[in-house]
Order: structure tokens, then C-alpha cells, then sequence
């Protein structure tokens, strides 16, 4: 069966402060990976997405970056937080290119920034 | 562009009773499909139920079942014999064949179910 792991949980940092969030997916190679972000009470907003190693697009400019190291594995980062950055950002899997794939989502990390 | 649109904010019903979530989509895709997904209140999301635009047939998985209106951009999400445990945030979304690696999520409408 295929996971998807989330670190860290929450975060809380400090405006200006570098920030790196990662997912891991095990039990399924070469997924199609994707990075979503949610303000509190809000919409779903896809940031990234990479269909495979190296390879990472962005979708919306929000001053983060992502990266893909691993087949399984995906990074978000950024070198200094916004006050904006703050919400619930969600790492999500598909098994394959399909516009019909249904997506998998993680547990989430929660991120506040003061 | 493509577009996502759930007016309802929040709803609450009684348990046992039958809800039905408004969504409606802008694209200029002749193919296009619709998801619909369930976030409950630790943050879990997950996928419910899809239609795609090339089919006649509503889809219907469990009490889960759409309400496919094409020719007016709408895909209602209907949930029979509600329980307490569909209390969760719902969100419609819809991903298009000329840009297919990206999911537009509508703003998600708030179900309350009650005893």
C-alpha cells in the first residue's frame, strides 16, 4: 500500500526565516507529486507540480520553491517568510498523468509566521 | 481560464436527510473532468467521487451521487441518508484537458450534520 508522509506537523517561524517542508511517498515509483497551499478557512491553491525527478513546475508565484531530489520525495522551501506565507500547506500524489487521476493528499503541515 | 464556483458556504441538515452542494465551473475545454473531495476538521482530504464531461451518466459511488448539468456549467454534489459523520468541508474541482496537471478547487461549502 502506498503512504504519504508530512514533516513537520506544524511550524512556527519568524518573518524573514528560511523554511523547508517535505513529503515523502512510499509504495508507488514515479508518482506525480504536487504542493497545495490553504489560508485558514480557504481554497485549495496548487503551488507546484512535477511529473518526475529534477523536473518541478510552478503554478502560482508566491515567493516559495520546490524541488524533487528523489523519486519519492518533494521539497518546499523558501529563503524568507511573508507574513502571507502562513496557512496549511498539503503535499498530494497521483499514480499516473491522467486528467481523470484522483488525487492523494497528505496530512498536511500547518505553518504560522509572526 | 479556468474556473471554480460554490456559492454555499455553509449548510446544515439533520441526519438522514439528503443534501445537495452547489458547484459550478468555467472552462473553455470541450474536456474537462470534475472531482469532488471531503475535508474533515483535522485537515484530512479526501477524494470522493469524479464525473468526466464526455459522460451522459451521473456518477454515484456509496451514498455519494452528482448531479451532471453540462449545458448550465454544473456539478451538484448530492449525499443521501446523511450521517453525523459527513460533517466536513466540501470542495468541488475540476481539472481540464489543455492544462491537465493542474486541479482548480472551488472555496469549499461548510456541511453541518445534526442528531
Amino acid at each position: 500500500a502506498q503512504t504519504i508522509h508530512q514533516w513537520p506537523v506544524a511550524e512556527i517561524k519568524a518573518v524573514g526565516s528560511p523554511l523547508s517542508l517535505g513529503c515523502t511517498i512510499k509504495g508507488k515509483s514515479s508518482p506525480n507529486l504536487y504542493w497545495y497551499w490553504q489560508a485558514t478557512g480557504g481554497t485549495l491553491q496548487q503551488l507546484f507540480y512535477s511529473i518526475t525527478v529534477g523536473q518541478v513546475e510552478s503554478v502560482v508565484q508566491l515567493n516559495l520553491s520546490a524541488s524533487r531530489p528523489k523519486d519519492d520525495q518533494f521539497i518546499l522551501s523558501t529563503e524568507k517568510l511573508l507574513l502571507s506565507h502562513s496557512g496549511f500547506y498539503l503535499c498530494a500524489w497521483s499514480p499516473d498523468r491522467g486528467p481523470n487521476e484522483r488525487l492523494f493528499f497528505g496530512h498536511g503541515t500547518k505553518l504560522s509566521v509572526l | 481560464a479556468q474556473k471554480v464556483t460554490q456559492t454555499q458556504t455553509s449548510i446544515s441538515v439533520v441526519e438522514k436527510t439528503t443534501v445537495t452542494m452547489d458547484c459550478v465551473y468555467e472552462t473553455r475545454d470541450s474536456s474537462y473532468f470534475l472531482f469532488w473531495y471531503k475535508q474533515t476538521a483535522s485537515g484530512e482530504i479526501v477524494f470522493l467521487i469524479r464525473q468526466d464531461s464526455y459522460k451522459k451518466e451521473n456518477a454515484t459511488v456509496g451514498h455519494y451521487s452528482l448531479n451532471f448539468q453540462k449545458p448550465k456549467s454544473s456539478i451538484g454534489l448530492i449525499i443521501t441518508a446523511t450521517q453525523i459523520e459527513d460533517s466536513a468541508v466540501y470542495f468541488c474541482a475540476m481539472r481540464s484537458m489543455s492544462n491537465y496537471n493542474v486541479l482548480y478547487f472551488g472555496s469549499g461549502t461548510k456541511l453541518t450534520v445534526e442528531p
